[in-house]
């Protein structure tokens, strides 16, 4: 079993739906949870942190962590084509060094 | 603010060939990362450098892959001699702290294809 998985996609929505991207783990060390975006040809960003289980909200994104079923979410309201892009979950342990899922490709049509 | 700069950004070399890497990170950043992503495969960490210091090489595949970071500023990573397993994209990244919570800034990242 994979560390981190994703769902790769691709998924594609209407803009202004809201988008639901998840990512599963099994490392129960993992206590700070990161969601990265990356545009084509560039690097990751991070979008969103997240330290242990609960909700943080930023904008028109949402992060839930849940540890006690190792499942970590990445809510997106009103999505823009601008949104379009591959995300990322990163989880990490202290002490340890990120494990990135593989990518969950995302496609907001106008 | 420059951001972590990466060159190349795309190589293509032969197998048995050396390629070197390079990359600045932003100015002030301690913390020094590689990582890399072969062809459908998640992005996997390489190693971790603190100023000139390597903090972590336990994702360094073999060695025929060298990184130095003199003078703890830029950093470069050898590959000598490239085999086909080689190919994918390279990235660097930079942070201030070593914390787990520490913002990862990366680069663009170099595309290496070994033939």
């Amino acid at each position: 079993q994979k560390e981190v998985e994703q769902d790769p996609g691709p998924l594609s929505v209407p803009e202004g739906a809201i988008v639901s991207l998840n990512c599963t783990y099994s490392n129960s060390a993992f206590q700070y949870f990161m969601w990265y975006r990356q545009y084509s040809r560039k690097g990751p960003e991070l979008l969103m942190y997240t330290y242990s289980s609960g909700n943080k909200e930023d904008g028109r994104f949402t992060a839930q962590v849940d540890k006690s079923s190792k499942y970590i979410s990445l809510f997106i309201r009103d999505s823009q084509p601008s949104d379009s892009a591959t995300y990322l979950c990163a989880p990490r342990g202290y002490g340890q060094n990120f494990v990135f899922g593989p990518g969950t490709r995302l496609s907001v049509l106008p | 603010e420059a951001g972590v700069t990466q060159f190349p950004s795309h190589s293509v070399i032969e197998k048995g060939q050396t390629v070197t890497l390079r990359c600045d990170p932003i100015s002030g950043h301690d913390n020094l990362y590689w990582y890399r992503r072969v062809m459908g495969k998640e992005i996997k960490f390489l190693l971790h450098f603190v100023k000139e210091s390597k903090q972590d090489e336990s994702g360094m595949p073999n060695n025929r892959f060298l990184a130095e970071r003199t003078g703890g500023t830029y950093s470069t990573l050898k590959v000598q001699p490239a085999e086909l397993e080689d190919s994918g994209v390279y990235f660097c990244a930079s942070s201030q702290g070593g914390a787990p919570s520490a913002k990862l800034f990366f680069g663009s990242g170099t595309q290496l294809s070994v033939l």
